[in-house]
């Protein structure tokens, strides 16, 4: 299909072991999103990427969180130590303008 | 930071009943959008708003951006079994690109 992909859409994990979550944005759109849902929430924002820069990366919520985006498409969001408290849905959305449209989001679970 | 409040938190109706559901913060938006999300899945654009005081409607929709820019609200007419589902609104604050989410309203329909 034309929407946002993203994998693993299920991950499981040891704490202190660090994961990859990747997302696939629709093409041709030059913005891609990073969100996190943990449940029962809202989603709270992460990082923002316009082409391969990341103008705001506010939401990052320690230095264990990065992520890249290569050739203005695939990103990449890496956990590094995970910690029980990293559990939660990441979702990546990505947009032309205004309206971002999200892909089905990875599940991490962290024992 | 920037919130939004969302209410109700939950709702419990009858197929066939007509629901409103709203979001209020003390910031001011840009842009609103009005999102569901289904189990298992990221959530789904319904209805985005550009200009205070714009009401649009999408099938069986309506949502409104606040005269103020600081609320917005959103009706679902004749509810039918598949609205089941949890919305949330979402804010595009002024200078940012990213979206402020509600806590979400789970919407229940009693056969």
């Amino acid at each position: 299909g034309a929407g946002v992909s993203q994998s693993p859409s299920n991950k499981v994990t040891e704490k202190g072991k660090d994961v990859e979550l990747r997302c696939d944005p629709i093409s041709g759109h030059t913005a891609l999103y990073w969100y996190r849902q943990s449940l029962g929430q809202g989603l709270e924002f992460l990082i923002y990427f316009q082409g391969n820069s990341a103008p705001d990366k506010s939401g990052l919520p320690s230095d264990r969180f990065s992520a890249e985006r290569t050739g203005g498409s695939v990103s990449t969001l890496t956990i590094q130590r995970t910690q029980q408290e990293d559990s939660a849905v990441y979702l990546c959305a990505s947009s032309l303008a205004h309206e971002q449209f999200f892909g089905p989001g990875t599940r991490l679970t962290v024992l | 930071g920037q919130q939004l409040n969302q209410s109700p938190q939950s709702m419990f109706i009858q197929e066939g009943e007509d629901v409103s559901m709203n979001c209020t913060s003390s910031s001011i938006f840009n842009t609103w959008l009005w999102y569901k999300q289904d189990p298992g899945e990221g959530p789904v654009l319904l209805i985005a708003l550009y200009k205070a005081g714009e009401l649009t409607s999408n099938g069986r929709l309506t949502a409104q951006f606040g005269i103020t820019r600081k609320d917005s609200f959103l009706n679902i007419s004749a509810s039918i079994p598949s609205d089941v589902g949890i919305y949330f609104c979402a804010g595009q604050p002024r200078g940012a690109q990213k979206l402020v989410f509600g806590q979400g309203t789970r919407l229940t329909i009693n056969p």
